[in-house]
Protein backbone atom coordinates (compact mmCIF):
# COMPACT_ATOMS: atom_id res chain seq x y z
CA UNK A 1 0.00 0.00 0.00
CA UNK A 2 1.47 3.50 -0.92
CA UNK A 3 2.32 5.29 2.01
CA UNK A 4 4.20 7.45 3.89
CA UNK A 5 6.36 6.34 7.04
CA UNK A 6 7.63 8.21 10.18
CA UNK A 7 10.15 6.44 12.79
CA UNK A 8 9.68 6.45 15.83
CA UNK A 9 6.66 7.68 16.23
CA UNK A 10 8.43 8.91 19.98
CA UNK A 11 12.26 9.52 20.88
CA UNK A 12 13.09 10.62 24.40
CA UNK A 13 17.08 11.91 24.64
CA UNK A 14 19.24 13.56 26.55
CA UNK A 15 21.00 16.98 26.10
CA UNK A 16 23.90 16.80 23.24
CA UNK A 17 22.87 13.14 21.39
CA UNK A 18 23.20 13.08 17.72
CA UNK A 19 19.48 11.79 16.44
CA UNK A 20 18.25 11.26 13.11
CA UNK A 21 14.57 11.23 12.22
CA UNK A 22 13.17 8.87 9.80
CA UNK A 23 11.08 9.49 6.60
CA UNK A 24 10.28 7.15 3.57
CA UNK A 25 7.12 7.47 1.15
CA UNK A 26 6.69 4.52 -1.49
CA UNK A 27 4.25 6.53 -3.45
CA UNK A 28 7.27 7.65 -5.93
CA UNK A 29 6.84 11.59 -5.19
CA UNK A 30 9.75 13.90 -6.20
CA UNK A 31 8.92 16.52 -3.16
CA UNK A 32 9.25 15.95 -0.06
CA UNK A 33 8.88 18.46 3.54
CA UNK A 34 9.76 18.23 6.76
CA UNK A 35 7.63 20.78 9.08
CA UNK A 36 7.56 21.07 12.85
CA UNK A 37 4.29 21.66 14.95
CA UNK A 38 3.73 22.74 18.86
CA UNK A 39 0.93 22.41 20.39
CA UNK A 40 -1.56 24.82 19.33
CA UNK A 41 0.72 26.64 16.68
CA UNK A 42 0.89 26.29 13.12
CA UNK A 43 2.90 23.92 11.05
CA UNK A 44 6.01 25.57 10.07
CA UNK A 45 8.26 24.31 6.91
CA UNK A 46 11.59 23.32 7.92
CA UNK A 47 13.48 22.13 5.28
CA UNK A 48 12.34 20.49 1.56
CA UNK A 49 13.40 19.15 -1.35
CA UNK A 50 12.49 18.99 -4.68
CA UNK A 51 14.25 15.48 -5.91
CA UNK A 52 17.49 13.67 -5.23
CA UNK A 53 20.25 15.86 -4.27
CA UNK A 54 18.40 18.97 -4.22
CA UNK A 55 17.71 20.16 -0.63
CA UNK A 56 16.52 23.59 0.35
CA UNK A 57 16.00 25.03 3.78
CA UNK A 58 12.52 26.63 4.43
CA UNK A 59 10.94 29.55 6.14
CA UNK A 60 11.23 28.48 10.11
CA UNK A 61 15.04 28.47 10.95
CA UNK A 62 16.19 25.10 12.33
CA UNK A 63 20.02 23.58 13.50
CA UNK A 64 18.53 20.05 11.34
CA UNK A 65 20.05 18.96 8.50
CA UNK A 66 18.61 16.93 5.94
CA UNK A 67 19.73 14.46 2.83
CA UNK A 68 18.40 12.86 -0.35
CA UNK A 69 20.06 10.61 -1.79
CA UNK A 70 17.03 8.37 -3.01
CA UNK A 71 13.69 9.58 -3.96
CA UNK A 72 11.61 7.42 -1.21
CA UNK A 73 14.02 8.57 1.78
CA UNK A 74 14.39 11.87 3.30
CA UNK A 75 15.99 11.70 6.92
CA UNK A 76 16.13 14.98 9.21
CA UNK A 77 19.10 15.10 11.41
CA UNK A 78 20.14 17.02 14.64
CA UNK A 79 23.83 16.83 15.63
CA UNK A 80 23.71 17.91 18.88
CA UNK A 81 20.45 18.08 20.76
CA UNK A 82 18.72 20.71 22.85
CA UNK A 83 15.50 20.98 25.02
CA UNK A 84 14.34 23.78 22.39
CA UNK A 85 14.10 20.91 19.72
CA UNK A 86 11.37 19.42 21.45
CA UNK A 87 8.38 19.35 18.78
CA UNK A 88 6.28 17.15 16.57
CA UNK A 89 8.17 16.71 13.45
CA UNK A 90 6.25 15.83 10.32
CA UNK A 91 7.24 14.38 7.36
CA UNK A 92 5.47 15.05 4.19
CA UNK A 93 5.66 14.08 0.36
CA UNK A 94 3.50 15.74 -2.73
CA UNK A 95 3.39 14.85 -6.50
CA UNK A 96 5.61 17.53 -9.05
CA UNK A 97 2.92 20.24 -9.74
CA UNK A 98 0.17 19.67 -7.11
CA UNK A 99 -0.38 20.75 -3.79
CA UNK A 100 -1.70 17.97 -1.97
CA UNK A 101 0.23 17.21 0.13
CA UNK A 102 0.79 13.78 2.32
CA UNK A 103 1.58 13.32 5.96
CA UNK A 104 2.73 10.60 7.92
CA UNK A 105 1.78 10.24 11.62
CA UNK A 106 5.16 12.09 12.70
CA UNK A 107 7.37 12.16 15.53
CA UNK A 108 7.32 13.43 18.91
CA UNK A 109 10.65 14.48 20.46
CA UNK A 110 11.08 15.18 23.60
CA UNK A 111 15.10 16.22 25.13
CA UNK A 112 15.20 16.37 28.27
CA UNK B 1 0.09 39.76 12.12
CA UNK B 2 0.34 36.54 10.87
CA UNK B 3 -0.25 36.00 7.41
CA UNK B 4 -3.42 33.59 8.09
CA UNK B 5 -5.94 33.55 11.61
CA UNK B 6 -7.83 30.94 12.50
CA UNK B 7 -9.99 30.77 15.55
CA UNK B 8 -7.89 28.06 18.12
CA UNK B 9 -11.72 26.72 19.94
CA UNK B 10 -11.83 24.80 21.19
CA UNK B 11 -14.88 23.73 19.58
CA UNK B 12 -17.61 21.60 21.16
CA UNK B 13 -20.69 20.87 19.29
CA UNK B 14 -23.81 18.29 19.58
CA UNK B 15 -24.06 15.72 16.77
CA UNK B 16 -26.27 16.38 13.71
CA UNK B 17 -25.04 20.65 14.23
CA UNK B 18 -24.04 22.34 10.77
CA UNK B 19 -20.17 23.24 11.98
CA UNK B 20 -18.82 26.52 10.37
CA UNK B 21 -15.10 27.03 10.66
CA UNK B 22 -13.23 30.23 9.32
CA UNK B 23 -9.46 31.53 8.28
CA UNK B 24 -8.37 35.05 7.78
CA UNK B 25 -6.00 35.95 5.43
CA UNK B 26 -3.55 39.13 4.71
CA UNK B 27 -1.89 38.01 1.31
CA UNK B 28 -4.75 39.22 -1.18
CA UNK B 29 -2.12 36.94 -3.39
CA UNK B 30 -3.37 33.67 -2.35
CA UNK B 31 -5.04 31.61 -4.61
CA UNK B 32 -4.93 27.89 -3.73
CA UNK B 33 -6.75 27.21 -0.20
CA UNK B 34 -7.07 23.69 1.50
CA UNK B 35 -8.51 22.20 4.80
CA UNK B 36 -6.71 19.66 6.46
CA UNK B 37 -7.82 17.42 8.95
CA UNK B 38 -5.90 16.38 11.77
CA UNK B 39 -6.89 13.18 14.15
CA UNK B 40 -5.01 13.31 17.54
CA UNK B 41 -1.36 11.87 17.25
CA UNK B 42 -1.92 11.39 13.55
CA UNK B 43 -0.56 14.03 10.56
CA UNK B 44 -2.91 15.88 8.68
CA UNK B 45 -4.88 14.47 5.52
CA UNK B 46 -6.06 17.06 3.24
CA UNK B 47 -10.50 17.16 3.08
CA UNK B 48 -10.49 19.76 0.53
CA UNK B 49 -9.10 21.93 -2.11
CA UNK B 50 -10.23 24.83 -4.09
CA UNK B 51 -8.93 27.45 -6.41
CA UNK B 52 -9.60 30.82 -6.48
CA UNK B 53 -13.18 31.96 -5.04
CA UNK B 54 -16.06 30.12 -4.63
CA UNK B 55 -18.08 27.25 -3.27
CA UNK B 56 -17.03 23.33 -3.45
CA UNK B 57 -18.83 20.48 -2.08
CA UNK B 58 -17.83 16.58 -1.08
CA UNK B 59 -20.19 15.19 1.17
CA UNK B 60 -20.99 16.90 4.24
CA UNK B 61 -18.28 19.18 3.28
CA UNK B 62 -18.74 22.48 2.11
CA UNK B 63 -15.28 24.94 0.98
CA UNK B 64 -16.21 28.47 0.28
CA UNK B 65 -13.68 31.32 -0.28
CA UNK B 66 -14.41 34.78 -0.50
CA UNK B 67 -11.18 36.89 -1.97
CA UNK B 68 -12.74 39.83 -1.83
CA UNK B 69 -13.04 39.43 2.01
CA UNK B 70 -10.02 37.43 2.36
CA UNK B 71 -12.09 34.63 3.99
CA UNK B 72 -12.18 31.05 3.81
CA UNK B 73 -14.80 28.81 5.40
CA UNK B 74 -15.30 25.16 5.52
CA UNK B 75 -18.63 23.77 6.59
CA UNK B 76 -19.47 20.39 7.91
CA UNK B 77 -23.32 19.63 7.64
CA UNK B 78 -24.66 16.71 10.14
CA UNK B 79 -21.73 16.65 12.41
CA UNK B 80 -20.71 12.55 13.47
CA UNK B 81 -18.06 12.37 16.60
CA UNK B 82 -15.65 10.90 13.77
CA UNK B 83 -15.25 14.75 12.75
CA UNK B 84 -13.54 15.37 16.49
CA UNK B 85 -10.72 16.31 15.03
CA UNK B 86 -8.42 19.17 14.79
CA UNK B 87 -8.97 21.53 10.70
CA UNK B 88 -6.19 23.56 9.68
CA UNK B 89 -6.56 25.71 6.60
CA UNK B 90 -3.52 26.17 4.02
CA UNK B 91 -3.02 28.26 1.50
CA UNK B 92 -0.02 28.79 -0.93
CA UNK B 93 0.67 31.73 -3.97
CA UNK B 94 1.08 29.25 -6.90
CA UNK B 95 0.23 25.67 -8.25
CA UNK B 96 4.03 25.13 -8.09
CA UNK B 97 4.95 26.02 -4.75
CA UNK B 98 4.29 22.39 -3.62
CA UNK B 99 4.47 22.40 0.08
CA UNK B 100 5.72 25.59 0.92
CA UNK B 101 2.00 26.45 2.52
CA UNK B 102 1.33 28.85 5.07
CA UNK B 103 -0.76 27.04 7.46
CA UNK B 104 -3.42 28.59 10.29
CA UNK B 105 -2.59 27.33 13.71
CA UNK B 106 -5.60 24.98 13.39
CA UNK B 107 -9.19 24.75 15.63
CA UNK B 108 -10.32 21.72 17.74
CA UNK B 109 -13.38 20.18 17.28
CA UNK B 110 -15.51 18.15 19.41
CA UNK B 111 -18.48 16.50 18.35
CA UNK B 112 -20.75 15.02 21.58
CA UNK B 113 -22.86 12.02 20.91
Amino acid sequence: EADIYQTPRYLVIGTGKKITLECSQTMGHDKMYWYQQDPGMELHLIHYSYGVNSTEKGDLSSESTVSRIRTEHFPLTLESARPSHTSQYLCASSERGLEKLFFGSGTQLSVL
Amino acid sequence: QKEVEQDPGPLSVPEGAIVSLNCTYSNSAFQYFMWYRQYSRKGPELLMYTYSSGNKEDGRFTAQVDKSSKYISLFIRDSQPSDSATYLCAMSLTYNQGGKLIFGQGTELSVKP
